[in-house]
């Protein structure tokens, strides 16, 4: 497709349950990025994709991010045991080598 | 040194105005500055990017000023209208293709 498809929009956990977000990156695009977007609108990068392999995660907390890109299906980012600090709206974004970031409209992700 | 440093925080001006927000850098393997335009529940949107070896660049309304030798870069918004009403990112990537995003502007154009 032409957009960054992130799915779901809104996501509720209570504090210690499983969160799994989606995205579906530009066709032909070989880069993903996820970024943590947090309420004074600072962009954390969390990790980079190219292709299916990572190419960049010094930004995830490891101990309970985990993300993945696999061939023919959308790209995830779970997170285990989900934290109060953990709400944030997740931005997908998707590249070719070169070429300007596109963004997905994100998912807003609630802990309560 | 990976930090961009964006201001002001917030900005309002008149219709017709001129919008400028500034952003400096530190790191000196920076190579490409976009400036993002978001509304409220998008994600950011590419509105103009500039390389470093050319000193401005102008699309439209929107113009990039980049200052090399002192880190700094603006976006300037000529005729500012209500509908450019957002909140606009820079930001810089370095050779590890990972972006920098400074911490955004959130512009008011009154009508």
């Amino acid at each position: 497709g032409e957009e960054v498809a992130q799915t779901p929009k809104h996501l509720v956990r209570g504090e210690g349950q499983k969160a799994k977000l989606y995205c579906a990156p530009i066709k032909g695009h070989s880069y993903v990025f996820w970024y943590q977007q947090v309420l004074k609108n600072e962009f954390k990068f969390l990790i980079s994709f190219q292709n299916e392999n990572v190419f960049d995660e010094t930004g995830m907390p490891k101990e309970r991010f985990s993300a993945k890109c696999l061939p023919n299906s959308p790209c995830s980012l779970e997170i285990q045991a989900t934290k109060l600090e953990d709400s944030a709206v997740y931005f997908c974004a998707s590249s070719q080598w070169s070429s300007p970031l596109h963004f997905g409209n994100g998912t807003r992700l609630t802990v309560t | 040194q990976q930090q961009v440093k964006q201001s002001p925080q917030s900005l309002i001006v008149q219709k017709g105005g001129i919008s400028i927000i500034n952003c400096a850098y530190e790191n000196t393997a920076f190579d490409y500055f976009p400036w993002y335009q978001q509304f409220p529940g998008k994600g950011p949107a590419l509105l103009i990017a500039i390389r470093p070896d050319v000193s401005e660049k102008k699309e439209g309304r929107f113009t990039i000023s980049f200052n090399k030798s002192a880190k700094q870069f603006s976006l300037h918004i000529m005729d500012s209208q209500p509908g450019d009403s957002a909140t606009y990112f820079c930001a810089a990537k370095p050779g590890t293709y990972k972006y920098i995003f400074g911490t955004g502007t959130r512009l008011k154009v009154l009508a």
